[in-house]
């Protein structure tokens, strides 16, 4: 079936230590984004991408990193440098900027928490 | 800066009831709006997604409407039951190709 992969669904991290999250699609679509959702708040864009090897820092992307090696993966990372990172992590894709009408789809998200 | 409002925060009805949900943009310049509904520690699933040239979309229970005038959009859900106890969220994307997220409304449906 076509769709939004996250893994792993839990993930637990040591203070200073980095971590990857994964997000494969197979819908072939172009654009793939990054969103963080706390408790209370909105869901807030980290980093997006519109094309392979090239991405854009969204409103928080400050102590996180990305890549767009593949069309179908935009693996982010979680550094050290990120001091509140626990949340729930959120991937989502559409078929890109050339196709403006189209919808979104997301992932079932990965939740991280510091320990 | 586009800025995404939803009212009601939360919602609590008896099940049956006819009920809706608003959702407000600042920046009236959108492509699309998309109405997604997210169960506790799950994803969003997409429930409809309006384009800037309609006015309304239906998919069952589910009625959404658009008016980019006034920059606002309401989610219709008719005889509602437990089963959409959920929080729903709209978002809309404009120039920059982002999604611009509000914070949700809180349904409960009560049986």
């Amino acid at each position: 079936d076509g769709g939004i992969t996250q893994s792993p669904k839990y993930l637990f991290r040591k203070e200073g230590q980095n971590v990857t999250l994964s997000c494969e699609q197979n819908l072939n679509h172009d654009a793939m984004y990054w969103y963080r959702q706390d408790p209370g708040q909105g869901l807030r864009l980290i980093y997006y991408s519109q094309i392979v090897n090239d991405f854009q820092k969204g409103d928080i992307a400050e102590g996180y990193s990305v890549s767009r090696e593949k069309k179908e993966s935009f693996p982010l990372t979680v550094t050290s440098a990120q001091k509140n990172p626990t949340a729930f992590y959120l991937c989502a894709s559409r078929v890109g900027e050339g196709r403006l009408g189209t919808e979104a789809f997301f992932g079932q998200g990965t939740r991280l928490t510091v320990v | 800066k586009q800025e995404v409002t939803q009212i009601p925060a939360a919602l609590s009805v008896p099940e049956g009831e006819n009920l809706v949900l608003n959702c407000s943009f600042t920046d009236s310049a959108i492509y699309n709006l998309q109405w997604f509904r997210q169960d506790p520690g799950k994803g969003l699933t997409s429930l409809l997604l309006i384009q800037s040239s309609q006015r309304e979309q239906t998919s069952g229970r589910l009625n959404a409407s658009l008016d980019k005038s006034s920059g606002r959009s309401t989610l219709y859900i008719a005889a509602s039951q437990p089963g959409d106890s959920a929080t729903y969220l709209c978002a809309v994307i404009s120039g920059t190709y982002k999604y611009i997220f509000g914070t949700g409304t809180r349904l409960k449906v009560l049986a």
